[in-house]
């Protein structure tokens, strides 16, 4: 079965600065990789995904995300981060049957001026 | 464009009622699955349904049930509800051959 592990709960970044949040993954084949965002009281949107192909794939708000195979890692960076950014961020995992979607823990970034 | 749409967006209950949440997909997706989501908690897989028939199922309690109809669209039912069956439920669709999952908004059920 596919797991989600997010290794930071908490992370506190300022206005400008650059962002990477961690997330690594267990699965057998090949996965199929998600990041999703969550504001307060809000549904889950789409960041972007990862299936096969170019391992740095681009998403929306200007994230990306790197897929490194020998590591387990599917980390979201930013170059430049928002005020706006500050949500809950769900890396996620599907299995290649499309049955389910299993989310990691989550990681709640703060953004201070 | 359309997205998936969940019914009723809020619902208080007391406890031992029983709850309906709807949920209506992307028009053409054939996949629907429902999550719980609890306070400061990561969305948990209930279960999903592929043409009408369940998919997966995860960590659904034996006092929910669920099913899709021939639309696509899906109902989740919650019976004898407790205090901790207070939460956020997504539902959210995918379409035939394709890849991405989208979600609603969730409904907002508070057991009281």
């Amino acid at each position: 079965a596919q797991s989600v592990t997010q290794p930071d709960i908490h992370i506190t970044v300022s206005e400008g600065a650059s962002l990477e949040l961690r997330c690594n993954y267990s699965y057998g084949a090949t996965p199929y990789l998600f990041w999703y965002v969550q504001s307060p009281g809000q549904g889950l949107q789409l960041l972007l995904k990862y299936f096969s192909g170019d391992t740095l794939v681009q998403g929306i708000k200007g994230f990306e995300a790197e897929f490194k195979r020998s590591q387990s890692s599917f980390n979201l960076r930013k170059p430049s981060v928002h005020w706006s950014d500050a949500a809950e961020y769900f890396c996620a995992v599907m299995n290649t049957g499309f049955q389910k979607l299993v989310f990691g823990t989550g990681t709640r970034l703060l953004v201070s001026p | 464009a359309a997205g998936v749409i969940q019914s009723p967006r809020h619902l208080i209950k007391e406890k031992r009622e029983t709850a309906t949440l709807k949920c209506y997909p992307i028009p053409r997706h054939d996949t629907v699955y429902w999550y719980q989501q609890g306070p400061g908690q990561d969305p948990q897989f209930l279960i999903s349904f592929y043409e009408k028939m369940q998919s997966d199922k995860g960590s659904i309690p034996d006092r929910f049930s669920a099913q899709q109809f021939s639309d696509y669209h899906s109902e989740l039912n919650m019976s004898s509800l407790e205090l901790g069956d207070s939460a956020l439920y997504f539902c959210a669709s995918r379409g035939v051959s394709g890849n991405t999952i989208y979600f609603g908004e969730g409904s907002w059920l508070t057991v009281v």
